[in-house]
């Protein structure tokens, strides 16, 4: 069964601007989160989505922002760029067919993101 | 906010030695307890999980829980230079799918 994917692997831009990047679960799960990795952070819970539905959210902005489609297929997006989110932005998959189920989460190999 | 503590290491031991990392964590309710090991430059990848308090072994893996001391660790025996990496401690929020993690503990095998 293949892993879950993430394009593109590695992006630059500059301060002002937007980014959309994108993931595929793996075959099968519903449930895809998304998380900012620092290295002086470390991981951050962003949001998660099942059925095209976003179930949970962290403490970001507003600028950070996501959609699931009927796939299970999803989309980040950040707008208004900020040299503060150069990170690895990870999407992570799970089967979690209801909240509270003990299923765990997969990654993917992360998006990174430089923002001059 | 719930919080996950781990020691940022980095932790040497060498060779073939038993190497003990360790996380605690705030909130008592708590159930769901991951550990992920991420190598440099690659995504966390999923060692072992722990629901019940005692000890859950998966080949040189031990992962240990302690419900009411609020601790979580994890046990390499043998450790290898290829298990050198940073292991990210993990828990899940009861109903729903939304994880804490550590900020990791960084081991480093010496041949």
């Amino acid at each position: 069964k293949a892993g879950v994917t993430q394009t593109p692997r590695y992006l630059i831009k500059t301060r002002g601007q937007q980014v959309t990047l994108s993931c595929s679960p793996i075959s099968g799960h519903r449930s895809v989160s998304w998380y900012q990795q620092t290295p002086g952070q470390g991981l951050q819970f962003l949001f998660e989505y099942f059925s095209e539905t976003q179930r949970n959210k962290g403490n970001f902005p507003g600028r950070f922002s996501g959609r699931q489609f009927s796939n299970s297929r999803s989309e980040m997006n950040v707008s208004t760029l900020e040299l503060g989110d150069s990170a690895l932005y990870l999407c992570a998959s799970s089967l979690s067919p209801t909240p509270g189920s003990g299923e765990t989460q997969y990654f993917g190999p992360g998006t990174r993101l430089l923002v001059l | 906010q719930k919080e996950v503590e781990q020691n940022s290491g980095p932790l040497s031991v060498p060779e073939g030695a038993i190497a003990s990392l360790n996380c605690t964590y705030s909130d008592r309710g708590s159930q769901s307890f991951f550990w992920y090991r991420q190598y440099s430059g690659k995504s966390p990848e999923l060692i072992m999980f722990i629901y019940s308090n005692g000890d859950k072994e998966d080949g040189r893996f031990t992962a240990q829980l302690n419900k009411a001391s609020q601790y979580v660790s994890l046990l390499i025996r043998d450790s290898q230079p290829s298990d050198s990496a940073t292991y990210l401690c993990a828990v899940k929020e009861d109903n729903f799918n939304k994880f804490y993690f550590g900020s990791g503990t960084k081991l480093n095998v010496k041949p």
